[in-house]
This record gives C-alpha cells, structure tokens and sequence, in this order.
C-alpha cells in the first residue's frame, strides 16, 4: 500500500487535544492562503483560508494564523476527533485575479490517538 | 452531487499509450485547473482555463501533456506516449471567475499508473 508519511512530517496527537499545523511559504507576493484537508484516495477538501490584510481568521474547529513578518502560516484545529485524520496541506497564491493556479507545501500528516 | 467529477478515477496503462483523462466543474464556474500529485507531494499547478481558453500551460511537464476545454464546460487532459515517471494522481479543481480569493474545489482525481 502506500505510504504516504514516508516524505511527510507527522504530528500525532490525543483525540480531545488541540492541533497546531504549521506552514512556511517563501513568496512575499503571495496574497491569498488557503488550508486543504486531503483523505487517503480523495482530491484536497478546503477547509479555512485567509487574505494577507487579515492576521487571524476563525472558522469552525479550526483557526487560521498569518504572520507575514515571518512568512508563516498556521492551522489550529480544537478538539480533534478521528475524522481529523488527514494530510493537511497549505496553499498559496499571488494577486492579479489569481492567473497560475495554487503552490501547495509540502503537507503533514495528522495522526489522532484514541 | 454538485461537486467537481472526474473520469476515470483510475487507469492502468502500458508504457507508451496514450491516455485521455476528464473533468467536469462545478457548472458556474469558469476556472478550471489541472493539477499532478505524485506520492508524498502536494499537488503540481499545470495548467489552467478560464471558460474555454487556456491561459496557462507553460507548467504542463512536456510536450507530450495537452489540455481541452472545447466549449467551456468539461474538460480533458491527455498524456501522449505515458512513461513510468508519469505515474500519479491528476487532479482537477474548478473556481469562479477571477477574484483575488480563489478557492479552488477539487475532484477526486484519476489515479494513473503506468505498467
């Protein structure tokens, strides 16, 4: 089968507990960032995003961090339940009516413990 | 279901046929992407269309990949002569017209593997 965590980072973490993913992006032009949730055999499942004018933004069980001094971007997911399991990747893209497509990082891999 | 839907979800070939893959949006919308995922990796930006006009296809990975969208709606990705390295998950992903937030939603993907 695959093994998916072989080129991914793995955060495991208690099912009731707080996750933090975290995201590194390298092009200042970028404008928008959106976080994806992908599941074993399915395409990414948008889950947050977030403009650059914005430092936070809230949705349910998640919230979405931009520090743009730092180029770092952060998903915070409360509670976690088993159906969290997932590769999350983050997603970026640069102003101008969004004219390429998204550059996704490189993922990680969540773990919930029972 | 209103969501993006893609055909086949998995194919198998032999090196060196050719495969035909489709997408079909979310019918609003006028964007349509198509994306490579190879295992452990995020998705790969290939191309995209913005009704039936491809706007972008200097990221397609060789001469051998091409795109449609012939009437603005559904659209195919063929690969030409597949080789082993062209093994992977192709994405399509589907978005309204250009705004500075351009949230994508994805199909589930076709799953090549090249024998």
């Amino acid at each position: 089968g695959e093994s998916v965590g072989l080129h991914l980072p793995t955060l495991s973490v208690q099912e009731g507990d707080n996750s933090i993913i975290n995201c590194a992006y390298s092009n200042s032009a970028s404008d928008y960032f959106i976080w994806y949730k992908q599941e074993s055999g399915k395409g990414p499942q948008f889950i947050i995003d977030i403009r650059s004018n914005m430092d936070k933004r809230q949705g349910q069980r998640v919230t979405v961090l931009l520090n743009k001094t730092v180029k770092h971007l952060s998903l915070q997911i409360a509670a976690t339940q088993p159906g969290d399991s997932a590769v999350y990747f983050c997603a970026e893209n640069t102003a101008g009516g969004g004219a390429d497509g998204l550059t996704f990082g490189k993922g990680t891999h969540l773990i919930i413990q029972p | 279901d209103t969501g993006v839907s893609q055909d086949p979800r998995h194919k198998i070939t032999k090196r060196g046929q050719n495969v035909t893959f489709r997408c079909d949006p979310i019918s609003e919308h006028n964007r349509l992407y198509w994306y490579r995922q190879t295992l452990g990796q995020g998705p790969e930006f290939l191309t995209y269309f913005q009704n039936e006009a491809q706007l972008e296809k200097s990221r397609l990975l060789s001469d051998r990949f091409s795109a449609e969208r012939p009437k603005g709606s559904f659209s195919t990705l063929e690969i030409q002569r597949t080789e082993q390295g062209d093994s992977a998950m192709y994405l399509c992903a589907s978005s309204r017209l250009a705004r500075v937030d351009n949230e994508q939603f994805f199909g589930p993907g076709t799953r090549l593997t090249v024998l």
